[in-house]
């Protein structure tokens, strides 16, 4: 089966750096995706990575290894607002998404 | 403001009733989808629509009834529903097709309690 690991919930302090990651076992490979959701707000894209390595977006990267079947995202300078849940999706050989749970990252003052 | 609208925002109904879900996007994407999200589980997408053909229906129970009459409008009529089916309702839309990634924009979410 196909299935997308990624940790509950974590717990950084703000002005720190915090790294969440995901592994997948999919069929195929199209694209990682990673979303934000604020509590009682929609998912809004972060980032989307198809090949291996970093992408830096602002404070937020995000990084690839397609033949370790894991990905991260990267927060820096951790602000009070980046209180969310961070979803992680891959799209597989069908290009079908599947979705991880959600990692809801709670940041400390 | 993520261009995908939905309503009403919150709803409750009778195990009895029948109500509808209402969707529009105003990106000129050429994909809709609802997804349910439950707490705690991941994303389950229900119906996908590509450039108005139902193109997924991922075993989802006939009481759930998907529309959509053009490419910016999406509706999830709900009829007998159960207690069980009580969740947050999503919809997104996406420009599918050569060179895109694809990201999905999602609306604020349709909250179902049912009765």
């Amino acid at each position: 089966g196909q299935n997308i690991d990624q940790p509950t919930e974590m717990t950084a302090t703000e002005g720190a750096i915090v790294q969440i990651n995901c592994t997948y076992q999919t069929s195929g490979f199209n694209g990682l995706f990673w979303y934000q959701q604020h509590a009682g707000e929609a998912p809004t894209f972060l980032s989307y990575n198809v090949l291996d390595g970093l992408e830096e977006k602002g404070r937020f990267s995000s990084f690839l290894s397609r033949s370790k079947g894991y990905s991260y995202l990267l927060l820096k300078e951790l602000q009070m607002k980046d209180s969310a849940s961070y979803l992680c999706a891959v799209k597989d050989s069908n290009y079908q998404l599947i979705w991880g749970a959600g990692t809801k990252l709670i940041i400390k003052p | 403001e993520t261009g995908v609208t939905q309503t009403p925002r919150h709803l409750v109904m009778g195990m009895t009733n029948k109500k509808s879900l209402k969707c529009e996007q105003h990106l000129g994407h050429n994909a809709m989808y609802w997804y349910k999200q439950s707490a705690k589980k991941p994303l389950e997408l229900m119906f996908v629509y590509n450039f108005k053909e139902q193109t997924e229906n991922n075993s989802v129970p006939s009481r759930f009834s998907p529309e959509c009459p053009n490419s910016s409008h999406l509706f999830l009529h709900l009829h007998t529903l159960q207690p069980e089916d009580s969740a947050l309702y999503l919809c997104a839309s996406s420009r599918e097709g050569e060179g895109a990634a694809g990201e999905l924009f999602f609306g604020e979410g349709s909250r179902l309690t049912v009765l």
